[in-house]
């Protein structure tokens, strides 16, 4: 069972540059995240999706944008990558979008961004 | 504003008790998370707390009250590989999880 797969693992990309990072889930779960984890900060929540067509705004939405076209999908762009956004993203599911279950969250193994 | 405190950085002795704490301000209640995150790799989830009390799994434990806005997470019988990062999160009236920085564990022989 793979859970969720991110790609790529790590990237280094140059200031302007437009970047998507991918993320599939195979656990037919219907919310999706994506976070990015800064040193020192707790996990920011960028967008989410509680189910397939929706997507919301996070805490830090500002310079990307993401999709979910179906389940298991949810890639998330930077259309023009700045020196700002060097972070660790990881995208996240979890079964419920509300109730109990919302909270307990199945990570990918992240991606490391390096904007030069 | 919405905030999660916990220390930074702690330090323990294996096969010692170690207790982590958590304080919260958030804009509604609807449940304490913890996880444990190893360097280098993803968070994965530890246990969940949405009454007052002790909820024990193993050698884990998550106590929370929500009156004092408070959690802990007690790790027992420490070993090595529990050197980590606890991050505690809890889910506001959004059900959106508003997270802590994390305790970095530090375990020593």
């Amino acid at each position: 069972i793979a859970g969720i797969t991110q790609a790529p693992t790590s990237q280094i990309l140059a200031a302007g540059r437009r970047m998507t990072l991918r993320c599939t889930q195979d656990m037919r779960h219907n919310a999706m995240y994506w976070y990015r984890q800064d040193l020192g900060l707790g996990l920011r929540l960028i967008h989410y999706s509680n189910t397939a067509g929706t997507t919301g705004k996070g805490e830090v939405p500002d310079g990307y944008s993401v999709s979910r076209a179906n389940t298991d999908d949810f890639p998330l762009t930077l259309a023009s990558a700045v020196p700002s956004q060097t972070s660790v993203y990881f995208c996240a599911s979890s079964d419920e979008s509300s109730g109990s279950r919302a909270g307990e969250l199945f990570f990918g193994e992240g991606s490391r961004l390096t904007v030069l | 504003g919405q905030n999660i405190d916990q220390p930074t950085e702690m330090t323990a002795t294996e096969g010692a008790i170690v207790q982590i704490n958590c304080t919260y301000q958030t804009s509604g209640f609807n449940g304490l998370f913890w996880y444990q995150q190893h360097a280098g790799e993803a968070p994965t989830f530890l246990s969940y707390n949405v009454l007052d009390g002790l909820e024990e799994k193993g050698r884990f434990s998550s106590f929370l009250s929500r009156s004092k806005g408070y959690s802990y997470l007690l790790l027992k019988e420490l070993q090595m590989k529990d050197s980590a990062s606890y991050l505690c999160a809890v889910m506001d009236s959004n059900y959106q999880l508003i997270w802590g920085a994390g305790t970095k564990l530090i375990i020593k022989p």
